[in-house]
């Protein structure tokens, strides 16, 4: 297991456009995060998946937003219509538990340029 | 009451020193305080935990200690080593449906051989 996979690790993209991130979580990790971390700045959390279930989603997350997690393995987060503002690492976590284990291992992150 | 306030922005430590981060928050809801390190171009890493049932926790040269009453914890980083050079961040979150990890603005550690 070589823990959390994020793909790609750069994308250049001009805005208007709309692109998608992948995230391999370890196996077994049922619960999966995706957070937005902006320079100088702690990461901020977007969504929670535990299985497949979207079961909460930030404000942050404007409509121009989805995320899926099909089967419960890998999951995606896409963008559409990319903003400046959208110019962010985006980095997804996993952890396994029922409730109160909540060790969280994060990928590389995804870091978004939009020009 | 989702904040997790943390200072200083950034410390220059001699190696050999100390390093002292501090964290505060306000949802008393809260019951694990993870810290995270983080190296440039990587993602964060667990550093070390503490729920607050106990008030110190060591594992090798790192210390968190918690005061649950002030409602503030801080990492010790004892005998600092330049490869300790990286941003720090401690979080919060609380038992419950999706355990999400509310993190401070992060601290920019550098030790100086």
């Amino acid at each position: 297991d070589t823990g959390v996979s994020q793909d790609p690790r750069h994308k250049i993209t001009k805005r208007g456009q709309n692109v998608t991130f992948r995230c391999d979580p370890i196996s077994e990790h049922n619960r999966l995060y995706w957070y937005r971390q902006t320079l100088g700045q702690g990461p901020e959390f977007l969504t929670y998946f535990q299985n497949e279930a979207q079961l909460e989603k930030s404000r942050l997350l404007s409509d121009r937003f989805s995320a899926e997690r099909p089967k419960g393995s890998f999951s995606t987060l896409e963008i559409q219509r990319t903003e400046q503002g959208d110019s962010a690492m985006y980095l997804c976590a996993s952890s396994f538990g029922d409730g109160r284990d909540t060790e969280a291992f994060f990928g590389q992150g995804t870091r978004l340029t939009v020009v | 009451q989702q904040q997790v306030k943390q200072s200083p922005q950034s410390l220059i430590v001699q190696k050999g020193g100390i390093s002292i981060i501090n964290c505060a928050y306000e949802n008393t809801a809260f019951d694990y305080f993870p810290w995270y390190q983080q190296f440039p171009g990587k993602g964060p890493a667990l550093l070390i935990a503490i729920r607050p049932d106990v008030s110190e926790k060591k594992e090798g040269r790192f210390t968190i200690s918690f005061n649950k009453s002030a409602k503030q914890f801080s990492l010790h980083i004892m005998d600092s080593q330049p490869g300790d050079s990286a941003t720090y961040f401690c979080a919060a979150s609380m038992s419950g449906a999706t355990n999400k990890l509310i993190f401070g603005t992060g601290t920019l550690l550098a030790v100086q051989p």
